[in-house]
């Protein structure tokens, strides 16, 4: 019961156009959305988020945008950069709790 | 200013031996979150901690886990009797008091457990 899928494992771009990472919900109560990045041997590190209540967050090279009639969230980048190169989660949460359900992840590979 | 410190990096352990994961959240955050990646997975949710108190553990394994985070010291992670399905990352996260969700945790580099 996948509450969060990331359906692209991986995905490669060339370096200066625009990686678009996509993520598909089950649950239409989740209140808010993250994306998380995450290099090797690290733990992930909050990129942006946004709450339902919004349909796009932007944040320099970062915007997410959020269709709820879709339950349907995307990460967009541009342009993108070789340091961009990581496994990138999308997560879920309800207000109220305290827990994020994380997708699978997909692998951006940012080609110089 | 540092992070969320947890240790060690990685842990091997013989299957029946027990693991002790260890997490110092950030100075001045009061909440503490585990969660686990087994391969090829995402992260998901173990337990939820503030300072000697479990609000939720509704992740947990129901045998063999157990978590505590106590008035003085780091988060203790613990895993008894170890099969090699609790090989994975351990991560844990923390947040101060009054941070929303929208505002993401800091976790931190992570526990590789490996059961040999």
């Amino acid at each position: 019961d996948q509450q969060v899928k990331q359906n692209s494992p991986s995905l490669s771009v060339q370096e200066g156009r625009i990686s678009i990472l996509n993520c598909d919900y089950t649950n239409s109560m989740f209140d808010y959305f993250l994306w998380y990045k995450k290099y090797p041997a690290e733990g992930p590190t909050f990129l942006i988020s946004i709450s339902s209540i919004k349909d796009k967050n932007e944040d320099g090279r970062f915007t997410v945008f959020l269709n709820k009639s879709a339950k349907h969230l995307s990460l967009h980048i541009v342009p993108s950069q070789p340091g961009d190169s990581a496994v990138y989660f999308c997560a879920a949460s309800l207000s109220g709790t305290y827990k994020y359900i994380f997708g699978t992840g997909t692998r951006l590979k940012v080609l110089a | 200013n540092a992070g969320v410190m947890q240790n060690p990096r990685h842990l091997v352990r013989r299957r029946g031996q027990e693991a002790r994961l260890r997490c110092s959240p950030m100075k001045g955050h009061s909440h503490v979150y585990w969660y686990r990646q087994l391969p090829e997975e995402g992260l998901k949710f173990m337990v939820y901690l503030q300072k000697e108190n479990i609000i939720d553990e509704s992740g947990m394994p129901k045998e063999r886990f157990s978590a505590e985070f106590p008035k003085e010291g780091p988060s203790i992670l613990r895993i008894q009797q170890v099969v090699r399905g609790d090989s994975a990352a351990y991560f844990c996260a923390s947040s101060p008091e009054g941070q929303t969700l929208v505002d993401g945790y800091t976790f931190g580099s992570g526990t590789r457990l490996t059961v040999v």
